[in-house]
Order: C-alpha cells, then structure tokens, then sequence
C-alpha cells in the first residue's frame, strides 16, 4: 500500500541555517505529493505541493522537487527563521484512492535565535 | 481554498459521556474527512463523509463509536462516544478543493479525564 517516509526529528538548527528535511514515499499509482506545516497551537496548513513528477513545489521561502526516480519529495529552505519553529509533515494522496492522504509522522523543526 | 471552522476549538470531557464536534466549509465540497492526532503522532483517518450517504470508517475506527453526520455539501458533525482517556485527541475536519489538495479546519482539542 501507499506510504511516507520521513525524518525523524527533533531538528534544532540555529537562524539562517540550511534546512532539508527528507521525504520518501510508496505509491502504486502517481501520487500527488504535499508538504503540511502546524505551528504550535494551531491546525493544519498546506505549505506547499506538487503533483507531478519534476514538479517544484514552494511557498514562503520553502522548496520541494517531486522525485519519482528516487520517490522522494524532500523540504529544503536557505534560511530558516525562528517563526519556521513547528512540526511539518510530508503526505502524499491518490486521486485512484478517493483523494485520502496519507501523512508521514512529522518532523519537529526548533530553530534558535 | 477552503475556510474551515471547527466547534468547540476543545473541551475537557469526563469518562463515559459523547462530544460532538461540528465542522463547517465555506463552499460546497463533496468529501469531507475527520481524522484523529493524538498527543505527539501524526493523522489518522477516521473516516470519508459523502453528503446524502453513510459515511466510510477507516480500519479500527466503528459508527457506534464515532458516529458522524453530512446533512448538507458544506457541514458535517463527529461524535465521540462513550469517551475514555484514550480519546484524548486532537480532532480534525478537512476537505478537498482544487487539484486533490486537502484543507484543514483548526482542530477540536478534547481532554478525557
């Protein structure tokens, strides 16, 4: 069946750092790929998204290249900031199973000022 | 996009009794879904409500437990029943909008004491 595969976190990186969090997934059909953000306290938020293969995904300074040769999907920014401080979860859905998503188990990014 | 709100935003429940939680879209939407995400875990999905039909539980998740109602294309009700402290969840609506993209409402926060 379908799956996703992330890292697992806490991630602690300091201000302005790199950050790349690693996605990888399991689909029989061709998937379309997302990336979930949840500030503390808060709901779900898309962040970002792709829905092809080579596909680039990007929202807020975030970027996501969708793999099918590697089925990967990984989150990248050049910058962090303290305000990226929050769990982000990598899914992926199948419009062949009725649209259900499947989400990876989160990954905790703290960032330090 | 889709606006989602949910009611209550949380509630601290005691053993043995039933919350239900409403969900409401701003547009017409045919699918809705209710997931579960307890403390510390990524989403679980509970179960797909189609307008006019019974609503399609997820493996591990009953009607008589989680009963759920869609009278109309923009609203759709959650119960949990006969709660126990392992219910204590964040409880959350979503719909699909778009290029299979999923929107989240903000998330029930329920307590079982």
């Amino acid at each position: 069946g379908n799956s996703v595969t992330q890292m697992e976190g806490p991630v602690t990186l300091s201000e302005e750092a790199f950050l790349t969090i690693n996605c990888t997934y399991t689909a029989t059909g061709y998937p379309s790929l997302f990336w979930y953000v949840q500030y503390p306290g808060e709901g779900l938020q898309l962040l970002l998204k792709a829905t092809k293969a080579d596909d680039k995904g990007s929202n807020k300074g975030f970027e996501a290249t969708y793999r099918k040769e590697t089925t990967s999907f990984h989150l990248e920014k050049g910058s962090v900031q303290v305000s990226d401080s929050a769990v982000y979860f990598c899914a992926l859905s199948d419009r062949n199973r009725d649209d259900k998503i499947i989400f990876g188990k989160g990954t905790r990014l703290h960032i330090l000022p | 996009s889709a606006v989602i709100s949910q009611k209550p935003s949380r509630d601290i429940c005691q053993r043995g009794t039933s919350l239900t939680i409403q969900c409401q879209v701003d547009s017409q939407v045919t699918m809705m879904f209710w997931y579960r995400q307890q403390p510390g875990q990524s989403l679980t999905l509970i179960a797909t409500a189609n307008q006019g039909s019974e609503a399609t539980y997820e493996s591990g998740f009953v009607i008589d437990k989680f009963p759920i109602s869609r009278p109309n294309l923009t609203f759709s009700t959650l119960t949990v029943s006969n709660m126990s402290p392992e219910d204590s969840s964040i409880y959350l609506c979503s719909v699909v909008k778009g290029q299979e993209t999923q929107y989240f409402g903000p998330g029930t926060r329920l307590l079982v004491l």
